[in-house]
């Protein structure tokens, strides 16, 4: 079985840094592309970084790029997402997601998540 | 505001067909890139119901479906059940943004 769990989350003060962590198992982590995908409080899901199998390339989207830096370890079947220079729009529960698609791009897509690691930016 | 624009709420009778629009552009749905259908139950996590346009994941019912025209794609669900009562947001890959984008999502009502 499938299982993705993401830690990591907690009470962070404005221009602070976290480390989230997901913990993947029931699956071959280093064949596939990992993600996180963003829910704010009563909003809808943003992507916010990929990372292909392998480790060679990592995307971000505007607004983390040069705050987040997305990583993985295949030996421990983990992905990271080090996140610095929080803002209070960074608050959201953060999903750890699998595509399955074996490529990046045009057909990228998510059908494992995990069940969220909630990060609240506040002063 | 989303890269990608679904309508906010949509409504049906139990029993009914309902169909959810996503409304993309030229540089993601319009390019012709997938586009994936997902439903999030309230306080659950986002659940893959729709992948490459019209292909369900085992366990999904066939009264899912997804079709993609020009820049815009549809979810149908026919024969509405309480329990498909969800939020459903569309997702694609953006050449400009060079990454996912979803859409904003359409909370689902059964009456």
């Amino acid at each position: 079985e499938v299982q993705l769990v993401e830690s990591g989350g907690g009470l962070v003060k404005p221009g602070g840094s976290l480390r989230l962590s997901c913990a993947a198992s029931g699956f071959t982590f280093s064949s596939y592309n990992m993600n996180w995908v963003r829910q704010a409080p009563g909003k809808g899901l943003e992507w916010v970084s990929s990372i292909r199998s392998s480790s060679s390339h990592m995307y971000y989207t505007d607004s983390v790029r040069g705050r987040f830096i997305i990583s993985r370890d295949n030996a421990k079947n983990s992905l990271y997402l080090q996140m610095n220079s929080l803002r209070a729009e960074d608050t959201a529960v953060y999903y750890c997601a699998r595509d399955p698609s074996g490529s990046y791009g045009q057909t990228s897509y998510f059908d494992y998540w995990g069940q969220g690691t909630l990060v609240t930016v506040s002063s | 505001q989303s890269v990608l624009t679904q309508p906010p709420s949509v409504s049906g009778a139990p029993g009914q067909r309902v169909t959810l629009s996503c409304t993309g552009s030229s540089s993601n749905i319009g390019t012709g890139y997938d586009v994936h259908w997902y439903q999030q139950l309230p306080g659950t996590a986002p659940k893959l119901l729709i992948y490459g346009d019209n292909n369900r994941p085992s366990g999904v019912p066939d009264r899912f479906s997804g079709s993609k025209s020009g820049t815009s794609a549809s979810l149908a669900i026919t024969g509405l059940q309480a329990e498909d009562e969800a939020d459903y947001y569309c997702q694609s890959y953006d050449s400009s943004l060079i990454g996912s984008v979803f859409g904003g999502g359409t909370k689902l009502t059964v009456l």
